[in-house]
């Protein structure tokens, strides 16, 4: 079993839909997680970080936590062709460091 | 341009040699991390930094690849006895040790080493 795992996709939604993006995690003990956006051929960008169980919003991102399901998922709403990338799930395991954990990353296309 | 930088951004080396790479953090971040990345994959962790301190290393990282941050500023990762399984985008980032659990990590460019 993978630490982090997403569907690799591809995932296409039309312009201005919900986007859905979703992540599984090994680690029962993680605090910290993280989803990145990569756009072809740069490097990760942190959109959001959470730490609590629940929901945490920021503009059309929204990150949810349920740690007892041991899942984590990134809904973008108004979905633009500018989102177009590979979103990346990260998590920080219970090891007392910062050692970081990808995922594969779930590519979107958002169609206009 | 995050301000983390990368030296060189490309390179190309035959089997059998040595190569080192460089990162430059944001000057007043204390972590540094090393992350290898091949096509269609997330970043693989390889090791980190708080300071000049190593204080995490992937046990997937063979004796081949070493990793220094003298004076916990810069860093270099040195890969020897290049194998053309290396061949991937060499990623570091850095980040600041802030009061919450864990931080942002911002990443450099990356260097892209091919092996022939």
């Amino acid at each position: 079993q993978k630490e982090v795992e997403q569907n690799s996709g591809p995932l296409s939604v039309p312009e201005g839909a919900i986007a859905s993006l979703n992540c599984t995690y090994s680690d029962r003990g993680s605090q910290s997680f993280f989803w990145y956006r990569q756009y072809s051929g740069k490097s990760p960008e942190l959109i959001m970080s959470i730490y609590s169980n629940g929901d945490k919003e920021d503009g059309r991102f929204t990150a949810q936590l349920n740690k007892a399901s041991q899942y984590v998922s990134l809904l973008i709403r108004d979905s633009q062709p500018s989102d177009s990338a590979t979103y990346l799930c990260a998590v920080i395991p219970y090891t007392g460091g910062f050692k970081t954990i990808f995922g594969a990353g779930t590519r979107l296309f958002v169609k206009a | 341009d995050t301000g983390v930088s990368q030296d060189p951004r490309h390179k190309i080396t035959k089997r059998g040699q040595n190569v080192t790479f460089r990162c430059d953090p944001i000057s007043e971040h204390n972590r540094l991390y090393w992350y290898r990345q091949t096509l269609g994959q997330g970043p693989e962790f390889l090791t980190y930094f708080q300071n000049e301190a190593q204080l995490e290393k992937s046990r997937l990282l063979s004796d081949r690849f070493s990793a220094e941050r003298p004076k916990g500023s810069f860093s270099t990762l040195e890969i020897q006895r290049t194998e053309q399984g290396d061949s991937a985008m060499y990623l570091c980032a850095s980040s600041s040790q802030g009061t919450s659990a864990a931080d942002t990590q911002y990443f450099g460019p990356g260097t892209r080493l091919t092996v022939l």
